[in-house]
């Protein structure tokens, strides 16, 4: 079973631009999440997809982030423009109905912002 | 709210030292406990969980006792190895309450001397 793919590993930007990461879950995978984790810390939930529907988004800084599920399976997650505290590694995850709280970590997307 | 605990970290073992790394949690519901590990360069992985008081997690020679009592969940391991050296988190899911949403801890990165 393939897991959860993130795409690009590395991405080094200025401030004020912007960026997009990409995200496809593990098939079959109802819910989807991204967190953000800043070093030396645990990761923090910004936005919960239920298919193609938002779940929770109510830590994700509405002003400069956006993500879409549009067809419940792919999922991209936008900064625009971002800051230099936007630094971090962002990680998706999946899970299905029946895993008992388990979730499927992908190998996230770390994040320079200069 | 719910929150994790963990010790601070980095913490330095030799081969075959025995680890313990404490965790307690807060929650108001009844939780379902992880721990999660974290390779150099890699996605989080959900190395062992326990969902009920008194349950043990265990996986690749750790374990962690779920003690209601305490409100503690401490990863344990007889002998480490090299290749265990990875930053390692425990976490908290509240499913009573229909809550599959994640809190982390901070992390503590272990590493392990030849």
């Amino acid at each position: 079973e393939a897991g959860v793919a993130q795409s690009p590993r590395y991405k080094i930007i200025e401030k004020r631009q912007s960026v997009a990461f990409w995200c496809n879950p593990i098939s079959g995978h109802a819910t989807l999440y991204w967190y953000q984790q800043i070093l030396g810390q645990g990761p923090k939930l910004l936005i919960q997809f239920q298919n193609n529907g938002v779940v929770d988004d109510s830590q994700l800084p509405k002003d400069r982030f956006s993500a879409e599920r549009l067809k419940g399976v792919d999922s991209t997650l936008k900064i625009q423009p971002a800051k230099l505290e936007d630094s971090a590694v962002y990680l998706c995850a999946s899970t299905h109905e029946g895993q008992g709280g388990t979730q499927y970590f992908g190998p996230g997307t770390r994040l320079l912002v200069l | 709210g719910n929150s994790v605990t963990q010790m601070e970290g980095p913490v330095t073992l030799s081969e075959e030292a025995f680890l313990t790394i404490n965790c307690t949690y807060t929650a108001t519901g009844y939780p379902s406990l992880f721990w999660y590990v974290q390779y150099p360069g890699e996605g989080l992985q959900l190395l062992l969980k326990a969902t009920k008081a008194d349950d043990k997690g265990s996986n690749k020679g750790f374990e962690a006792t779920y003690r209601k009592e305490t409100t503690s969940f401490h990863l344990e391991k007889g002998s480490v190895q090299v290749s265990d050296s990875a930053v390692y988190f425990c976490a908290l899911s509240d499913l009573f309450w229909g809550d599959d949403k994640i809190i982390f801890g901070k992390g503590t990165r272990l590493h392990i001397l030849p």
